[in-house]
């Protein structure tokens, strides 16, 4: 049984640039998070999926950052013209109910 | 402001018993959990508990809940050095289903 994955684990970018993340979640699960920690921070929500639909995004979701989730499987957030704020850890949570959420790996982004 | 609190350092002798306290302030919430984070890793699920029970045990973890004082505690008997980690409480109010975390308590297992 494979957990949740998250791709890349890793992602430097320059300031200004765009960069996507991949979230493929538990294959029964249909519902799907994006959560985002800083450095000494626990998580903080930013948007969530149920199914294709996109339920619900935080103010912490500026409108440089988008999320889709197609076909209702995986997921993708791309933040465009990254800044050096937005380096953090980005997780993915996937569940079939809403209080057992299982985490994904991360994507660590660092914005030079 | 977060709404859920946890003391930020913890250690402990292996072999000893971990208790790890979170206050959290929505009376309303529903499940409260333990979340366990190893260094560059995800979080994983250790445990969580429904708002109308005390206690869960699952091996060597023990949850406590004080409903009436909003005080989450987790309890690890037989500490190993397995166990060092960041411990995140979290909380998802009624009717939610966003966690809401704590700033998570750095554990330490000292030999």
């Amino acid at each position: 049984d494979t957990g949740v994955s998250q791709d890349p684990r890793h992602k430097i970018t320059k300031r200004g640039q765009n960069v996507t993340f991949r979230c493929d979640p538990i294959s029964e699960h249909n519902r799907l998070y994006w959560y985002r920690q800083t450095l000494g921070q626990g998580p903080e929500f930013l948007t969530y999926f149920q199914n294709e639909a996109q339920l619900e995004k935080s103010r912490l979701l500026s409108d440089r950052f988008s999320a889709e989730r197609p076909k209702g499987s995986f997921s993708t957030l791309e933040i465009q013209r990254t800044e050096q704020g937005d380096s953090a850890m980005y997780l993915c949570a996937s569940s079939s109910k809403n209080y057992e959420q299982y985490f994904g790996p991360g994507t660590r982004l660092t914005v030079t | 402001g977060e709404d859920v609190e946890q003391s930020l350092f913890l250690s402990v002798r292996e072999g000893d018993s971990s208790v790890i306290n979170c206050t959290y302030t929505d009376s309303s919430s529903t499940y409260l959990y333990w979340y366990k984070q190893e260094p560059g890793a995800g979080l994983q699920l250790l445990t969580y508990i429904f708002s109308n029970m005390d206690m869960k045990q699952d091996q060597r973890l023990t949850v406590l809940l004080n409903k009436k004082d909003k005080h989450l505690s987790l309890r690890i008997a037989d500490t190993q050095t397995g166990d060092s980690a960041i411990y995140f409480c979290a909380e998802i109010p009624s009717n939610d289903y966003k966690l809401s975390f704590g700033a998570g308590t750095t554990v330490t297992v000292r030999a």
